[in-house]
Protein backbone atom coordinates (compact mmCIF):
# COMPACT_ATOMS: atom_id res chain seq x y z
CA UNK A 1 0.00 0.00 0.00
CA UNK A 2 1.72 2.85 -1.45
CA UNK A 3 -0.15 5.63 0.95
CA UNK A 4 -1.17 8.80 -1.16
CA UNK A 5 1.13 9.56 -3.62
CA UNK A 6 2.54 13.32 -4.24
CA UNK A 7 4.93 14.56 -6.64
CA UNK A 8 6.72 16.24 -7.17
CA UNK A 9 8.59 16.92 -3.41
CA UNK A 10 9.96 20.08 -4.41
CA UNK A 11 8.88 22.41 -7.30
CA UNK A 12 10.28 26.01 -8.05
CA UNK A 13 8.87 28.43 -10.31
CA UNK A 14 9.28 31.89 -11.70
CA UNK A 15 7.06 34.57 -11.18
CA UNK A 16 4.38 33.97 -13.91
CA UNK A 17 4.68 30.41 -14.56
CA UNK A 18 2.50 27.75 -14.10
CA UNK A 19 2.26 25.43 -11.32
CA UNK A 20 1.39 21.77 -11.33
CA UNK A 21 0.67 19.93 -8.25
CA UNK A 22 -0.37 15.95 -8.66
CA UNK A 23 -1.65 13.67 -6.41
CA UNK A 24 -2.76 9.80 -6.46
CA UNK A 25 -4.69 8.93 -4.34
CA UNK A 26 -4.50 5.64 -2.24
CA UNK A 27 -5.59 2.29 -3.57
CA UNK A 28 -9.61 2.20 -3.20
CA UNK A 29 -9.80 6.11 -2.00
CA UNK A 30 -12.01 8.05 -4.88
CA UNK A 31 -12.03 11.36 -2.93
CA UNK A 32 -9.82 13.93 -3.30
CA UNK A 33 -8.86 16.98 -0.90
CA UNK A 34 -6.11 20.00 -1.17
CA UNK A 35 -4.75 21.65 1.74
CA UNK A 36 -2.44 24.39 1.84
CA UNK A 37 0.13 25.09 4.77
CA UNK A 38 1.86 28.82 4.86
CA UNK A 39 4.47 29.44 6.61
CA UNK A 40 3.46 29.80 10.46
CA UNK A 41 0.12 28.64 9.59
CA UNK A 42 -2.31 25.88 9.61
CA UNK A 43 -4.07 23.48 7.14
CA UNK A 44 -6.48 25.55 4.80
CA UNK A 45 -9.10 23.85 3.19
CA UNK A 46 -9.18 24.55 -0.97
CA UNK A 47 -10.92 21.88 -2.91
CA UNK A 48 -13.13 18.68 -2.47
CA UNK A 49 -13.09 16.22 -5.47
CA UNK A 50 -14.60 13.03 -6.68
CA UNK A 51 -13.56 11.46 -10.29
CA UNK A 52 -14.73 14.07 -12.60
CA UNK A 53 -16.52 16.01 -10.83
CA UNK A 54 -15.70 19.02 -7.97
CA UNK A 55 -17.84 18.72 -4.64
CA UNK A 56 -16.88 21.64 -3.30
CA UNK A 57 -14.26 24.72 -3.69
CA UNK A 58 -15.33 27.02 -1.28
CA UNK A 59 -11.61 27.33 0.02
CA UNK A 60 -9.68 28.17 -3.69
CA UNK A 61 -8.97 31.36 -4.94
CA UNK A 62 -11.16 32.65 -7.34
CA UNK A 63 -8.43 33.65 -9.89
CA UNK A 64 -5.79 31.34 -11.40
CA UNK A 65 -6.36 28.32 -8.93
CA UNK A 66 -7.93 25.05 -10.49
CA UNK A 67 -8.48 21.72 -9.82
CA UNK A 68 -9.58 18.45 -11.36
CA UNK A 69 -9.59 14.92 -10.77
CA UNK A 70 -10.08 12.86 -13.90
CA UNK A 71 -11.57 9.31 -14.79
CA UNK A 72 -7.72 8.37 -15.37
CA UNK A 73 -4.64 9.45 -13.78
CA UNK A 74 -3.88 11.50 -10.53
CA UNK A 75 -5.85 14.40 -9.53
CA UNK A 76 -4.29 17.86 -10.32
CA UNK A 77 -3.81 21.37 -8.65
CA UNK A 78 -3.10 23.61 -11.15
CA UNK A 79 -1.96 27.13 -10.42
CA UNK A 80 -1.35 30.07 -13.28
CA UNK A 81 0.85 33.03 -13.31
CA UNK A 82 2.02 32.17 -9.79
CA UNK A 83 3.14 35.26 -7.70
CA UNK A 84 5.15 34.72 -4.46
CA UNK A 85 2.37 34.51 -1.97
CA UNK A 86 1.69 31.31 -3.38
CA UNK A 87 5.04 29.53 -1.91
CA UNK A 88 3.75 27.18 0.64
CA UNK A 89 3.26 23.30 0.90
CA UNK A 90 0.58 21.58 -0.68
CA UNK A 91 -0.97 18.83 0.48
CA UNK A 92 -3.61 16.08 -0.98
CA UNK A 93 -5.75 13.76 1.54
CA UNK A 94 -7.75 10.98 -0.09
CA UNK A 95 -10.76 8.65 1.78
CA UNK A 96 -12.83 6.00 0.84
CA UNK A 97 -15.72 8.14 1.06
CA UNK A 98 -17.39 11.45 1.19
CA UNK A 99 -16.55 13.65 4.35
CA UNK A 100 -20.24 12.97 5.24
CA UNK A 101 -19.66 9.55 6.13
CA UNK A 102 -16.24 9.77 7.85
CA UNK A 103 -16.14 13.52 9.46
CA UNK A 104 -12.75 13.15 8.53
CA UNK A 105 -11.67 10.22 10.49
CA UNK A 106 -11.03 8.67 6.79
CA UNK A 107 -8.50 11.14 5.58
CA UNK A 108 -5.35 10.00 4.96
CA UNK A 109 -2.57 12.57 4.14
CA UNK A 110 0.21 12.76 1.16
CA UNK A 111 3.87 14.02 2.40
CA UNK A 112 3.13 17.42 0.58
CA UNK A 113 4.68 19.76 -2.54
CA UNK A 114 6.58 22.26 -1.17
CA UNK A 115 6.22 25.21 -3.91
CA UNK A 116 8.79 28.32 -4.30
CA UNK A 117 8.23 31.40 -5.92
CA UNK A 118 11.18 32.94 -7.54
CA UNK B 1 -12.41 35.69 15.83
CA UNK B 2 -10.92 32.52 14.04
CA UNK B 3 -12.98 29.65 13.99
CA UNK B 4 -10.11 27.33 16.38
CA UNK B 5 -7.61 28.76 18.38
CA UNK B 6 -4.79 26.69 19.26
CA UNK B 7 -1.95 27.81 21.97
CA UNK B 8 1.20 28.67 19.85
CA UNK B 9 4.23 27.22 21.59
CA UNK B 10 6.49 26.34 21.45
CA UNK B 11 6.40 24.00 24.13
CA UNK B 12 9.52 22.38 25.59
CA UNK B 13 9.13 19.42 28.43
CA UNK B 14 11.67 16.96 29.95
CA UNK B 15 11.41 13.25 29.00
CA UNK B 16 8.19 11.41 30.47
CA UNK B 17 6.06 14.78 31.25
CA UNK B 18 2.35 14.78 30.89
CA UNK B 19 1.72 16.87 27.91
CA UNK B 20 -1.41 18.65 27.68
CA UNK B 21 -2.61 20.43 24.55
CA UNK B 22 -5.79 22.29 23.66
CA UNK B 23 -8.24 23.95 21.12
CA UNK B 24 -10.74 26.29 21.51
CA UNK B 25 -13.38 26.78 18.87
CA UNK B 26 -16.28 29.01 18.08
CA UNK B 27 -18.56 27.25 15.47
CA UNK B 28 -21.13 25.03 17.12
CA UNK B 29 -21.99 22.88 14.05
CA UNK B 30 -18.06 20.76 14.69
CA UNK B 31 -19.06 16.89 15.83
CA UNK B 32 -16.25 15.83 14.56
CA UNK B 33 -12.46 16.46 16.48
CA UNK B 34 -9.38 15.10 15.51
CA UNK B 35 -5.76 15.73 16.22
CA UNK B 36 -3.31 15.41 13.64
CA UNK B 37 0.55 14.67 14.35
CA UNK B 38 3.23 16.31 12.09
CA UNK B 39 6.40 15.86 11.41
CA UNK B 40 9.09 18.21 9.67
CA UNK B 41 8.75 18.37 5.95
CA UNK B 42 5.85 15.43 6.67
CA UNK B 43 2.27 15.20 5.91
CA UNK B 44 -0.18 14.81 9.20
CA UNK B 45 -1.04 11.82 10.77
CA UNK B 46 -4.13 11.23 12.34
CA UNK B 47 -3.28 10.69 16.35
CA UNK B 48 -7.01 10.58 17.77
CA UNK B 49 -10.52 11.02 16.15
CA UNK B 50 -13.68 11.75 18.41
CA UNK B 51 -16.90 12.22 17.76
CA UNK B 52 -19.11 14.61 19.99
CA UNK B 53 -18.13 15.06 23.69
CA UNK B 54 -15.99 12.49 26.01
CA UNK B 55 -13.05 11.52 26.01
CA UNK B 56 -11.06 8.53 23.75
CA UNK B 57 -7.77 6.76 25.50
CA UNK B 58 -5.03 5.00 23.31
CA UNK B 59 -2.42 4.24 24.58
CA UNK B 60 -0.19 7.13 25.79
CA UNK B 61 -2.70 9.16 24.38
CA UNK B 62 -6.11 10.35 25.86
CA UNK B 63 -8.49 12.74 24.07
CA UNK B 64 -11.15 15.13 25.28
CA UNK B 65 -13.82 17.03 24.13
CA UNK B 66 -16.16 19.49 26.08
CA UNK B 67 -18.45 20.92 23.37
CA UNK B 68 -20.28 23.10 26.37
CA UNK B 69 -17.08 24.53 26.81
CA UNK B 70 -15.96 24.37 22.99
CA UNK B 71 -13.09 23.26 24.15
CA UNK B 72 -10.53 20.01 23.05
CA UNK B 73 -7.68 18.94 24.56
CA UNK B 74 -4.87 16.05 24.03
CA UNK B 75 -2.96 14.54 26.83
CA UNK B 76 -0.02 12.83 25.97
CA UNK B 77 1.76 10.72 29.03
CA UNK B 78 4.86 9.41 29.57
CA UNK B 79 6.39 11.95 26.65
CA UNK B 80 8.98 10.60 24.27
CA UNK B 81 11.50 12.50 22.90
CA UNK B 82 9.85 10.61 19.75
CA UNK B 83 6.55 12.50 20.55
CA UNK B 84 8.41 16.57 19.39
CA UNK B 85 6.79 17.12 16.06
CA UNK B 86 3.82 19.72 15.30
CA UNK B 87 0.83 18.79 16.77
CA UNK B 88 -2.80 19.95 14.81
CA UNK B 89 -6.43 20.14 16.15
CA UNK B 90 -8.86 19.86 13.23
CA UNK B 91 -12.41 19.30 13.55
CA UNK B 92 -15.21 19.21 10.90
CA UNK B 93 -19.50 19.33 10.94
CA UNK B 94 -19.37 15.87 9.54
CA UNK B 95 -21.86 16.88 6.92
CA UNK B 96 -19.14 19.03 4.48
CA UNK B 97 -16.02 18.16 3.24
CA UNK B 98 -13.36 20.80 5.57
CA UNK B 99 -11.38 20.01 7.76
CA UNK B 100 -10.55 23.68 9.47
CA UNK B 101 -7.13 23.08 11.37
CA UNK B 102 -5.43 25.07 14.44
CA UNK B 103 -2.57 26.77 13.71
CA UNK B 104 -0.49 23.54 15.11
CA UNK B 105 2.12 23.71 18.45
CA UNK B 106 5.32 22.72 18.08
CA UNK B 107 6.41 20.01 20.94
CA UNK B 108 10.39 19.32 21.35
CA UNK B 109 10.78 17.08 24.59
CA UNK B 110 14.30 16.73 26.03
CA UNK B 111 15.77 13.33 26.68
Amino acid sequence: NAGVMQNPRHLVRRRGQEARLRCSPMKGHSHVYWYRQLPEEGLKFMVYLQKENIIDESGMPKERFSAEFPKEGPSILRIQQVVRGDSAAYFCASSPVGIRETGGGGYTFGSGTRLTVV
Amino acid sequence: QKEVEQDPGPLSVPEGAIVSLNCTYSNSAFQYFMWYRQYSRKGPELLMYTYSSGNKEDGRFTAQVDKSSKYISLFIRDSQPSDSATYLCAMSAGANSKLTFGKGITLSVRP
